[in-house]
Protein backbone atom coordinates (compact mmCIF):
# COMPACT_ATOMS: atom_id res chain seq x y z
CA UNK A 1 0.00 0.00 0.00
CA UNK A 2 0.81 3.52 0.09
CA UNK A 3 3.49 4.76 2.62
CA UNK A 4 3.81 9.08 3.14
CA UNK A 5 7.17 9.85 4.73
CA UNK A 6 7.33 13.85 5.61
CA UNK A 7 10.41 15.79 7.28
CA UNK A 8 10.83 17.71 9.31
CA UNK A 9 8.90 16.87 12.09
CA UNK A 10 9.50 20.12 13.73
CA UNK A 11 10.23 23.84 12.31
CA UNK A 12 11.00 27.16 13.65
CA UNK A 13 11.35 30.29 11.55
CA UNK A 14 11.39 34.03 11.89
CA UNK A 15 8.57 35.86 11.08
CA UNK A 16 8.87 36.70 7.39
CA UNK A 17 11.05 33.59 6.31
CA UNK A 18 10.17 31.40 4.28
CA UNK A 19 9.49 27.48 5.02
CA UNK A 20 9.69 24.25 3.19
CA UNK A 21 8.05 21.06 4.50
CA UNK A 22 8.60 17.80 1.74
CA UNK A 23 6.81 14.85 1.58
CA UNK A 24 7.61 11.59 -0.60
CA UNK A 25 5.52 8.89 -1.54
CA UNK A 26 5.27 5.44 -2.47
CA UNK A 27 2.88 4.77 -5.10
CA UNK A 28 3.75 5.69 -8.21
CA UNK A 29 -0.66 5.36 -9.15
CA UNK A 30 -0.99 7.80 -6.36
CA UNK A 31 -2.49 11.32 -8.26
CA UNK A 32 -3.73 13.67 -5.65
CA UNK A 33 -2.09 15.40 -2.93
CA UNK A 34 -3.22 17.69 -0.30
CA UNK A 35 -2.36 19.22 2.48
CA UNK A 36 -3.52 20.11 5.68
CA UNK A 37 -3.69 22.67 8.73
CA UNK A 38 -4.07 22.17 12.21
CA UNK A 39 -3.59 24.36 14.91
CA UNK A 40 -4.26 23.02 18.38
CA UNK A 41 -7.13 21.31 19.70
CA UNK A 42 -8.99 22.18 15.82
CA UNK A 43 -9.66 19.51 12.92
CA UNK A 44 -7.71 19.59 9.92
CA UNK A 45 -8.23 21.85 7.15
CA UNK A 46 -7.30 21.42 3.58
CA UNK A 47 -5.38 24.57 2.37
CA UNK A 48 -4.23 23.63 -0.64
CA UNK A 49 -4.04 20.42 -3.22
CA UNK A 50 -2.26 19.47 -6.09
CA UNK A 51 -2.84 16.82 -9.12
CA UNK A 52 -0.63 14.57 -10.54
CA UNK A 53 -1.25 16.49 -13.86
CA UNK A 54 0.29 19.66 -12.39
CA UNK A 55 3.38 20.50 -11.26
CA UNK A 56 2.74 23.36 -9.14
CA UNK A 57 -0.04 25.74 -7.67
CA UNK A 58 -0.18 28.49 -5.99
CA UNK A 59 -2.55 30.38 -3.51
CA UNK A 60 -1.23 33.73 -2.21
CA UNK A 61 1.40 33.18 0.71
CA UNK A 62 1.83 29.09 -0.32
CA UNK A 63 2.76 27.18 -2.73
CA UNK A 64 2.42 23.80 -3.43
CA UNK A 65 5.15 21.36 -6.21
CA UNK A 66 4.97 17.83 -7.21
CA UNK A 67 7.78 15.75 -8.40
CA UNK A 68 6.02 12.65 -9.98
CA UNK A 69 9.64 11.06 -11.07
CA UNK A 70 10.74 11.41 -7.67
CA UNK A 71 7.74 11.19 -6.31
CA UNK A 72 7.89 13.69 -3.98
CA UNK A 73 6.08 16.57 -3.60
CA UNK A 74 6.24 20.33 -1.07
CA UNK A 75 4.24 22.79 0.79
CA UNK A 76 6.08 26.00 0.28
CA UNK A 77 5.20 28.73 2.82
CA UNK A 78 6.77 32.71 2.42
CA UNK A 79 6.75 35.45 4.55
CA UNK A 80 5.47 33.46 6.97
CA UNK A 81 3.47 34.80 10.04
CA UNK A 82 2.92 34.09 13.36
CA UNK A 83 -0.43 32.49 12.53
CA UNK A 84 1.47 29.82 10.14
CA UNK A 85 2.17 28.12 13.49
CA UNK A 86 0.48 25.03 13.58
CA UNK A 87 0.74 21.62 12.67
CA UNK A 88 1.02 20.47 8.72
CA UNK A 89 -0.08 17.34 7.32
CA UNK A 90 0.58 15.74 3.82
CA UNK A 91 -1.78 13.48 2.43
CA UNK A 92 -1.20 11.11 -1.13
CA UNK A 93 -4.38 9.21 -2.28
CA UNK A 94 -5.34 7.47 -5.16
CA UNK A 95 -8.88 6.64 -6.94
CA UNK A 96 -9.12 2.61 -7.41
CA UNK A 97 -13.25 2.46 -7.28
CA UNK A 98 -12.93 4.66 -3.88
CA UNK A 99 -10.80 7.03 -2.28
CA UNK A 100 -8.21 6.79 0.64
CA UNK A 101 -5.94 9.31 1.64
CA UNK A 102 -2.72 8.59 3.56
CA UNK A 103 -1.51 10.88 5.67
CA UNK A 104 2.20 11.92 6.50
CA UNK A 105 3.45 11.88 10.04
CA UNK A 106 2.76 16.18 10.49
CA UNK A 107 5.55 18.99 10.72
CA UNK A 108 4.88 21.41 13.76
CA UNK A 109 5.72 24.65 12.76
CA UNK A 110 6.42 27.49 14.72
CA UNK A 111 6.92 31.63 13.72
CA UNK A 112 8.32 33.37 15.98
CA UNK A 113 7.51 37.00 15.94
CA UNK B 1 -18.88 25.02 9.96
CA UNK B 2 -17.65 21.94 8.06
CA UNK B 3 -20.74 20.24 7.29
CA UNK B 4 -19.51 16.98 9.59
CA UNK B 5 -21.12 16.81 13.08
CA UNK B 6 -19.37 15.22 15.35
CA UNK B 7 -21.17 14.88 18.98
CA UNK B 8 -20.40 14.98 21.50
CA UNK B 9 -17.58 17.89 21.49
CA UNK B 10 -16.01 16.73 25.01
CA UNK B 11 -16.29 13.42 27.08
CA UNK B 12 -14.96 12.58 30.64
CA UNK B 13 -15.36 8.91 31.32
CA UNK B 14 -13.83 6.31 33.94
CA UNK B 15 -11.41 3.29 33.33
CA UNK B 16 -13.53 0.36 32.07
CA UNK B 17 -16.90 2.08 31.03
CA UNK B 18 -17.92 2.25 27.23
CA UNK B 19 -18.76 5.16 25.19
CA UNK B 20 -20.26 6.02 22.13
CA UNK B 21 -19.02 8.65 19.32
CA UNK B 22 -21.24 9.86 16.98
CA UNK B 23 -20.51 11.35 13.53
CA UNK B 24 -22.87 13.24 10.63
CA UNK B 25 -21.09 13.31 7.28
CA UNK B 26 -21.11 16.50 4.80
CA UNK B 27 -24.54 16.41 2.74
CA UNK B 28 -24.01 13.83 -0.57
CA UNK B 29 -21.08 12.05 0.91
CA UNK B 30 -20.92 8.57 1.42
CA UNK B 31 -17.70 7.71 2.93
CA UNK B 32 -16.80 7.97 6.73
CA UNK B 33 -13.53 7.40 8.08
CA UNK B 34 -12.51 7.56 12.02
CA UNK B 35 -9.33 8.91 13.07
CA UNK B 36 -7.07 8.78 16.76
CA UNK B 37 -5.49 11.47 17.48
CA UNK B 38 -3.20 11.46 20.38
CA UNK B 39 -1.45 14.18 22.53
CA UNK B 40 1.08 15.20 19.83
CA UNK B 41 0.37 12.47 17.56
CA UNK B 42 -0.67 12.34 14.18
CA UNK B 43 -3.58 11.27 12.87
CA UNK B 44 -4.19 7.52 13.21
CA UNK B 45 -6.56 5.92 10.80
CA UNK B 46 -9.06 3.82 12.51
CA UNK B 47 -11.67 2.89 9.90
CA UNK B 48 -13.46 3.45 6.96
CA UNK B 49 -17.61 2.96 5.91
CA UNK B 50 -18.89 3.67 2.70
CA UNK B 51 -22.69 3.58 1.88
CA UNK B 52 -22.83 1.74 5.35
CA UNK B 53 -20.31 -1.38 4.30
CA UNK B 54 -16.85 -1.31 6.18
CA UNK B 55 -14.35 -0.82 3.51
CA UNK B 56 -11.00 -0.21 4.98
CA UNK B 57 -9.72 -1.13 8.68
CA UNK B 58 -6.46 0.79 9.76
CA UNK B 59 -5.02 -0.11 13.74
CA UNK B 60 -8.70 0.00 15.27
CA UNK B 61 -8.59 -1.91 18.55
CA UNK B 62 -10.75 -4.97 19.23
CA UNK B 63 -12.79 -3.12 21.96
CA UNK B 64 -13.43 -0.75 19.28
CA UNK B 65 -16.09 -0.96 16.89
CA UNK B 66 -17.97 1.14 14.57
CA UNK B 67 -20.75 1.14 12.39
CA UNK B 68 -22.58 3.31 9.18
CA UNK B 69 -26.52 3.40 9.56
CA UNK B 70 -28.45 3.49 6.59
CA UNK B 71 -29.32 7.54 6.98
CA UNK B 72 -25.24 7.45 6.93
CA UNK B 73 -24.35 8.50 9.97
CA UNK B 74 -22.00 6.75 11.78
CA UNK B 75 -21.07 5.65 15.14
CA UNK B 76 -17.92 4.42 17.05
CA UNK B 77 -18.16 2.42 20.19
CA UNK B 78 -14.85 2.41 22.44
CA UNK B 79 -15.49 0.12 25.18
CA UNK B 80 -13.42 -1.39 28.98
CA UNK B 81 -11.95 2.26 28.36
CA UNK B 82 -8.47 2.35 29.49
CA UNK B 83 -6.11 5.64 29.77
CA UNK B 84 -4.08 5.20 26.76
CA UNK B 85 -7.35 5.80 25.29
CA UNK B 86 -7.62 9.19 25.98
CA UNK B 87 -7.29 11.10 22.73
CA UNK B 88 -9.61 13.50 19.95
CA UNK B 89 -11.23 11.39 17.71
CA UNK B 90 -12.14 12.91 14.29
CA UNK B 91 -14.25 12.04 11.71
CA UNK B 92 -14.08 13.33 7.76
CA UNK B 93 -16.35 12.62 5.15
CA UNK B 94 -15.48 12.29 1.11
CA UNK B 95 -17.22 11.94 -2.07
CA UNK B 96 -16.43 9.29 -4.20
CA UNK B 97 -15.39 10.47 -7.39
CA UNK B 98 -12.23 10.97 -9.93
CA UNK B 99 -13.04 14.67 -9.18
CA UNK B 100 -11.63 14.10 -5.45
CA UNK B 101 -11.64 16.87 -3.74
CA UNK B 102 -9.80 15.40 -0.50
CA UNK B 103 -11.69 14.52 3.00
CA UNK B 104 -13.72 16.72 5.27
CA UNK B 105 -12.67 16.81 9.12
CA UNK B 106 -15.40 17.53 11.86
CA UNK B 107 -14.62 19.53 14.94
CA UNK B 108 -13.92 15.88 16.97
CA UNK B 109 -14.54 14.52 19.98
CA UNK B 110 -11.98 14.80 23.26
CA UNK B 111 -11.90 11.59 25.40
CA UNK B 112 -11.04 11.95 28.69
CA UNK B 113 -10.41 8.61 30.45
CA UNK B 114 -9.87 9.06 34.10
Amino acid sequence: GENVEQHPSTLSVQEGDSAVIKCTYSDSASNYFPWYKQELGKRPQLIIDIRSNVGEKKDQRIAVTLNKTAKHFSLHITETQPEDSAVYFCAASMFEGFQKLVFGTGTRLLVSP
Amino acid sequence: DSGVTQTPKHLITATGQRVTLRCSPRSGDLSVYWYQQSLDQGLQFLIQYYNGEERAKGNILERFSAQQFPDLHSELNLSSLELGDSALYFCASSGESREYYGYTFGSGTRLTVV
